[in-house]
């Protein structure tokens, strides 16, 4: 158990629709990662939040969005689902959020989220 | 723009059958270079890190090293638990860059009994 919790464990909704991930970062960690992982793209990086700022971008589509709470919990908002958006949906968390502080880098992942567009 | 790629893409051994897996990259400022494991359906798991050339690390049958341009991890007379996809990640330095990693697409390893 990495200690990085995401809800829900599965999501399958329709095009157009919109739905929320959830993640609760391990005890301690102040930055969130969300990544992407399809079967022809492998794990890619979406967005980073350091203490409820955003802190990187990667290639999120602009029908998706994230923030961080003051309880340092993240939301990773997808809209306008299209079926190429079905993929597994991963939430990371480390200590640091500054590529300079590499010992406190290492990012620990959560179990993801599948989501299925139909 | 930061590259990795790990070859082979899958590896198949018998049980016992030691061998290794690549990861080359090139990324500008490499902070540190990251090995995961990630079974089907699950998230990554973290197995080591690596900061500088001529570094290595060792966990039970595996072991990381890494050089300017490549990382190998080494499988020691390897296990069928040990059949999983093993990932090599970079963290590059800079700050408009975050702490983001840069992942390879992976080599699915299968050890057979």
């Amino acid at each position: 158990d990495s200690g990085v919790t995401q809800t829900p464990k599965h999501l399958i909704t329709a095009t157009g629709q919109r739905v929320t991930l959830r993640c609760s970062p391990r005890s301690g960690d102040l930055s969130v990662y969300w990544y992407q992982q399809s079967l022809d793209q492998g794990l890619q990086f979406l967005i980073q939040y350091y203490n409820g700022e955003e802190r990187a971008k990667g290639n999120i589509l602009e029908r998706f969005s994230a923030q961080q709470f003051p309880d340092l919990h993240s939301e990773l908002n997808l809209s306008s689902l299209e079926l190429g958006d079905s993929a597994l949906y991963f939430c990371a968390s480390s200590a640091s959020g500054l590529a300079g502080d590499v010992s406190k880098n290492i990012q620990y992942f959560g179990a993801g989220t599948r989501l299925s567009v139909l | 723009e930061d590259q990795v790629t790990q070859s082979p893409e899958a590896l198949r051994l018998q049980e016992g059958e030691s061998s290794s897996l690549n990861c080359s990259y090139t990324v500008s400022g490499l902070r540190g270079l990251f090995w995961y494991r990630q079974d089907p359906g699950k998230g990554p798991e973290f197995l080591f890190t690596l900061y500088s050339a001529g570094e290595e690390k060792e966990k039970e049958r595996l072991k990381a090293t890494l050089t300017k341009k490549e990382s190998f991890l080494h499988i020691t007379a390897p296990k069928p638990e040990d059949s999983a996809t093993y990932l090599c990640a970079v963290l590059r330095g800079g700050e408009t860059s975050g702490s983001r990693l840069t992942f390879g697409e992976g080599t699915q390893l299968t050890v057979n009994p």
